[in-house]
């Protein structure tokens, strides 16, 4: 059973659009929870840490509901450059290793 | 601030061949690992430095796979003999402290094994 379950896509969508990923882990233990961001043959970078609250930057917003063991990130007014994978990234209490979904892949469309 | 830097960017071998592929951290960052995305499939870990030493190198496949970090700078991954199914993007990451914290990635190595 893989550690982190994403929906791998494709979403495409139109400019100005509002999408939605989810994410979903295995292991309870999991303390950490990021988004990271993928352009294409590009380095992974970090999008946005995911906290128990909630947390919102700009146009993205991340959700953790750590009793359905669930992620989400919410992209409002989607833009061109937004186009990428999105990466869902987990890491566990007593490990340094990151653990990742295979990704999402997301097109905004002109 | 220079990033993650990765040699070479690509590699073609032939399977029994041997590569190696280096890492550069982010200037004063401890914690050094080394991830692999093979095709169709997600990034996985395969080890963990802190400085010189191997903290955790559990994701390592077998022992044709070395990695060293002399020094506690930079760090190689030697695949000796390289197999078909070694193909893949190797990324580095670094990050200057340990536990889940943000880790920064390089541009990762395209190893192909032909």
């Amino acid at each position: 059973r893989k550690e982190v379950e994403q929906d791998p896509g494709p979403f495409n969508v139109p400019e100005g659009a509002t999408v939605a990923f989810n994410c979903t882990y295995s292991n309870s233990a999991s303390q950490s929870f990021f988004w990271y961001r993928q352009d294409c043959r590009k380095e992974p970078k970090l999008l946005m840490s995911v906290y128990s609250s909630g947390n919102e930057d700009g146009r993205f917003t991340a959700q953790l509901n750590r009793a359905s063991q669930y992620i989400s990130l919410l992209i409002r007014d989607s833009k061109l450059s937004d186009s990428a994978t999105y990466l869902c990234v987990v890491a566990l209490i007593w490990s340094n290793q990151f653990y990742f979904g295979t990704g999402t892949s997301l097109t905004v469309i002109p | 601030e220079a990033g993650v830097t990765q040699f070479p960017s690509h590699s073609v071998i032939e399977k029994g061949q041997t590569v190696t592929l280096r890492c550069d951290p982010i200037s004063g960052h401890d914690n050094l690992y080394w991830y692999r995305r093979v095709m169709g499939k997600e990034i996985k870990f395969l080890l963990h430095f802190v400085k010189e030493s191997k903290q955790d190198e559990s994701g390592m496949p077998n022992n044709r796979f070395l990695a060293e970090r002399t020094g506690g700078t930079y760090s190689t991954l030697k695949v000796q003999p390289a197999e078909l199914e070694d193909s893949g993007v190797y990324f580095c990451a670094s990050s200057q402290q340990q536990g889940a914290n943000e880790q920064f990635f390089g541009p990762g190595t395209r190893l192909t094994v032909l």
